[in-house]
């Protein structure tokens, strides 16, 4: 069946620095990609999205290119800011609107 | 702003009682609702799938007759932990597909804590 598999965490990093948390996804046909992220104590909130190969999602400076040949989703920011630690949680849908299967999820911790 | 909300976002039973969580769109009609369990630092678990009118479709291993789901209206869907133990106690997630742009939301969550 489909899966997702995330980079164990957790991440730790100073503010400003790069962020990759890389993200690998087993499906059949060509699904959409997603990166949600957790705040402490609450829901999940879209951060981008991918439809199709080679598109790239954005969002906040958060960036996730969509690699079919590699069946990646890495997400990358350039600068970290504090206020960007919380759990990030990669996922794919068959298609945008049917159900997700998410990977584990990665905390990110931002020190000043 | 929030565009699906449930509530209680906390709550707190005691064992053998049954609660209930509500899941709401508020800026559409939802066809399609999603239920998800998660435990302290891992992912979602899907519990199930609500759609409006008929009966929830129900992940494996998740006993239907105790986690029961209704999706009476296009708005809201209702997830009642029936005879509640306090390894019912979790975080428990809903999502709504919002058929026009076929995107789903996620709901800010309910604690529920069984003691």
């Amino acid at each position: 069946g489909d899966s997702v598999t995330q980079m164990e965490g957790p991440v730790t990093l100073s503010e400003e620095a790069f962020l990759t948390i890389n993200c690998t996804y087993t499906a059949t046909g060509y699904p959409s990609l997603f990166w949600y992220v957790q705040y402490p104590g609450e829901g999940l909130q879209l951060l981008l999205k991918a439809t199709k190969a080679d598109d790239k999602g954005s969002n906040k400076g958060f960036e996730a290119t969509y690699r079919k040949e590699t069946t990646s989703f890495h997400l990358e920011k350039g600068s970290v800011q504090v206020s960007d630690s919380a759990v990030y949680f990669c996922a794919l849908a068959k298609t945008s609107g049917s159900r997700l299967t998410f990977g584990e999820g990665t905390q990110l911790t931002v020190n000043p | 702003g929030a565009v699906v909300s449930q509530h209680p976002s906390r709550v707190i039973c005691k064992s053998g009682t049954s609660v209930k969580i509500e899941c709401r769109s508020l800026d559409f009609q939802a066809t399609t609702m999603f239920w998800y369990r998660q435990f302290p630092k891992q992912s979602l678990m899907l519990m199930a799938t609500s759609n409006e009118g008929s009966k929830a479709t129900y992940e494996q291993g998740v006993e239907k007759d105790k986690f029961l789901i209704n999706h009476a209206s296009l708005t809201l869907s209702t997830l009642t932990v029936t005879s509640a133990h306090p390894e019912d106690s979790s975080f428990y997630i809903c999502s709504a597909r919002d058929p026009r742009g076929d995107t789903i939301y996620f709901g800010e969550g309910s604690w529920l804590t069984v003691v």
